[in-house]
């Protein structure tokens, strides 16, 4: 089945500064990745996601790549704020007929002014 | 639109009670998912339904059981809760089998 690894589990950094949370996945039929950012008693939300038949997607200051090689995507966060600080979370999802979007165990994000 | 929405928002239970979590989603919506969250371990899959009239497992169905009760509604029973069952409980449903998933405002749920 599928299984989504997530690093790291805490990640801090300055204000303005880059951040590159990293999944892998094992399932090579894996063919749809979101990311979902949660704010601190909040429900998750989908901030970005990308198909298997592209290699990255830039929204803003968010961007994903997906390496279908080495089975891993990466989320970067360039000139972070404040408000950035949340829980993100990657998600692999099978394609083969099932609907189960498996989370990773999420990475806590805080930027600092 | 409300949503997802999800009944109760907090809720104590004692070792062995049962209680049901229900959710309704207004969105036309054909997916429909339960999972729970623990710190350090992510979301959870608990149960899904990916569409009115059929249900599956996922992760951790154990102590677990699930209604589709028609396209709106899909509600989460524990028979016999234990306290591993302490845990926030999210409700999420989506149009299909790919896209965004749209969840609830969650139910904390706490087993003494």
């Amino acid at each position: 089945g599928e299984n989504v690894e997530q690093h790291p589990s805490t990640l801090s950094v300055q204000e303005g500064d880059s951040a590159v949370i990293k999944c892998t996945y094992s399932d090579s039929a894996s063919n749809y990745f979101p990311w979902y950012k949660q704010e601190l008693g909040k429900r998750p939300q989908l901030i970005i996601d990308i198909r298997s038949n592209v290699g990255e997607k830039k929204d803003q200051r968010i961007a994903v790549t997906l390496n279908k090689t080495a089975k891993h995507f990466s989320l970067h966060i360039t000139e972070t704020q404040p408000e950035d600080s949340a829980v993100y979370f990657c998600a692999g999802h099978m394609n083969t007929g099932f609907q189960k979007l498996v989370f990773g165990t999420g990475t806590r994000l805080l930027v600092s002014p | 639109n409300a949503g997802v929405t999800q009944t109760p928002k907090f809720q104590v239970l004692k070792t062995g009670q049962s209680m049901t979590l229900q959710c309704a989603q207004d969105m036309n919506h054909n997916s429909m998912y339960w999972y729970r969250q623990d710190p350090g371990m992510g979301l959870r899959l608990i149960y899904y339904s990916a569409s009115e009239g059929t249900t599956d497992k996922g992760e951790v169905p154990n102590g677990y059981n699930v209604s589709r009760l028609n396209k709106r509604e899909f509600s989460l029973r524990l028979e016999s809760a234990a306290p591993s069952q302490t845990s926030v409980y999210f409700c999420a449903t989506r149009l299909a089998g790919e896209g965004e998933l749209f969840f609830g405002e969650g139910s904390r749920l706490t087993v003494l």
